[in-house]
């Protein structure tokens, strides 16, 4: 089983449709929690953070956490066809500590206009 | 301010060749972190850096693998005798304080340096 897991997607919505993100983790002890965007042959920019139980919402972005089920998910509201990217979940703490990001595969998502 | 620089920004290499990959972090950045992206894969944690030690070095997959970091800046990956199976992209990123107890610091990502080896 992999620590932290994605659908590799693609998930293709319309523009301004709502994208839903899922991500599991597998180490119960995790404390933080990110999102990333990756455009095609770009490094990552962290998008969201998320460390408790609940919603943390930062303009059309939207993490939800639920540590009892081990999921974090990231909703995207009207997307645009710029939102087009792979989206990395990250998480730390637990077993593998706090100096070191585990990643997800990505979500491949794509907006169409 | 500048961000994360990664030189060079691709390195096409003969199996086994030596290649030295460089990093340039957020100046003030104490902490550093390598990784590593395949084709399909996920990102993979090498090393961390704070200052110039490196307390967390369980990624590295193999004694071909070392990493240096000196003056608490720049820091270099260097592969020895390089193996197909070493081809990726090599993400290099640095935070502010690093860990601080139970806390993880925003890590910044340069733009990488794509590795083909031949």
């Amino acid at each position: 089983q992999k620590e932290v897991e994605q659908n590799s997607g693609p998930l293709s919505v319309p523009e301004g449709a709502i994208a839903s993100l899922n991500c599991t983790y597998s180490d119960r002890g995790s404390q933080s929690f990110f999102w990333y965007r990756q455009y095609s042959g770009k490094s990552p920019e962290l998008i969201m953070s998320i460390y408790s139980n609940g919603d943390k919402e930062d303009g059309r972005f939207t993490a939800q956490l639920n540590k009892a089920s081990q999921y974090v998910s990231l909703l995207i509201r009207d997307s645009q066809p710029s939102d087009s990217a792979t989206y990395l979940c990250a998480v730390t703490g637990g077993d593998t500590g706090f100096q070191k990001l585990v990643f997800g595969t990505g979500t491949r998502l794509l907006v169409s206009p | 301010g500048a961000g994360v620089s990664q030189s060079p920004s691709n390195k096409v290499t003969e199996k086994g060749k030596d290649v030295e990959l460089r990093c340039d972090p957020i100046s003030g950045h104490t902490a550093l972190y390598w990784y590593r992206q395949s084709l399909g894969q996920g990102l993979e944690f090498l090393i961390y850096f704070q200052g110039n030690s490196a307390p967390d070095k369980s990624g590295l997959p193999s004694d071909r693998f070392s990493a240096e970091r000196t003056g608490g800046s720049v820091s270099t990956l260097t592969i020895q005798r390089t193996q197909q199976e070493d081809s990726a992209v090599y993400l290099c990123a640095s935070s502010l304080r690093g860990t601080s107890g139970a806390s993880t610091d925003t890590q910044y990502f340069g733009p990488g340096t794509r590795l083909t080896v031949l």
